[in-house]
């Protein structure tokens, strides 16, 4: 199994880019989370689709992020514009079912982005 | 929101000894996650549980619903046991919040 996909794994950019982040979750899996982690606030969920529905996103910081999942093997998490404090590690975790069940998750490598 | 706190911050050990990680939360929960994230950033999720106790090899995971507290403790530890171990817990219709993390160094 190849486990949860992220690409890019580093990101840099310059402030005002457009940055896309790309995860497959496991085959197979119903729940997919979005994470970001920095220094300062450790790891933060972002938002998580169940059978690829939008479920909570009320972490998303601000309307400049947004994520899709348009089918259940790809999501992407969208920042336009970016910002130098966009910069943390955003990381693509699944799980087998729903989160209500409290099933284990599955986090991916990470992508580290860094916004000049 | 639940308020997760973990202490200590910060570990350092000799090879051998025996480790304890501890976890505090304020709202009754459904699970509790010890998540395992390498120096490289990897995270890895150790254990689930919602009760009791649960033992992974030299890994031993325990949770009071009562005080809403769970140990994660490590015997004979090793310097590959170096990581950042963070804890997350969740409630009915809620996702993961997360603890700050402790992170562990263990000298040979």
């Amino acid at each position: 199994d190849a486990g949860v996909i992220q690409s890019p794994r580093h990101e840099v950019t310059e402030m005002g880019q457009e940055v896309t982040l790309r995860c497959k979750p496991i085959s197979g899996h119903n729940s997919l989370f979005w994470y970001r982690q920095t220094m300062m606030r450790g790891l933060e969920l972002l938002i998580y689709f169940n059978n690829n529905v939008p479920i909570d996103d009320s972490g998303m910081p601000e309307d400049r992020f947004s994520a899709k999942m348009p089918n259940a093997s790809f999501s992407t998490l969208k920042i336009q514009p970016s910002e130098p404090r966009d910069s943390a590690v955003y990381f693509c975790a699944s799980s087998p079912s729903r989160t209500e069940r409290g099933e284990t998750q599955y986090f991916g490598p990470g992508t580290r982005l860094l916004v000049l | 929101k639940n308020e997760v706190e973990q202490s200590p911050q910060n570990l350092t050990a000799q090879e051998g000894e025996f480790i304890t990680i501890n976890c505090s939360y304020s709202v009754g929960i459904s699970a509790l996650h010890w998540l395992q994230q390498h120096p490289g950033g990897g995270i890895v999720s150790l254990f689930m549980l919602s009760s009791g106790k649960k033992k992974h090899g030299r890994l031993i995971a325990t949770i009071n619903i009562q005080e809403k507290h769970s140990s994660l403790h490590i015997t004979a530890s090793h310097p590959r046991d170096s990581a950042v171990y963070i804890c997350a817990v969740r409630s009915l219709n809620t996702p993961l919040v997360f603890g700050k993390g402790t992170r562990l160094s263990v000298i040979a």
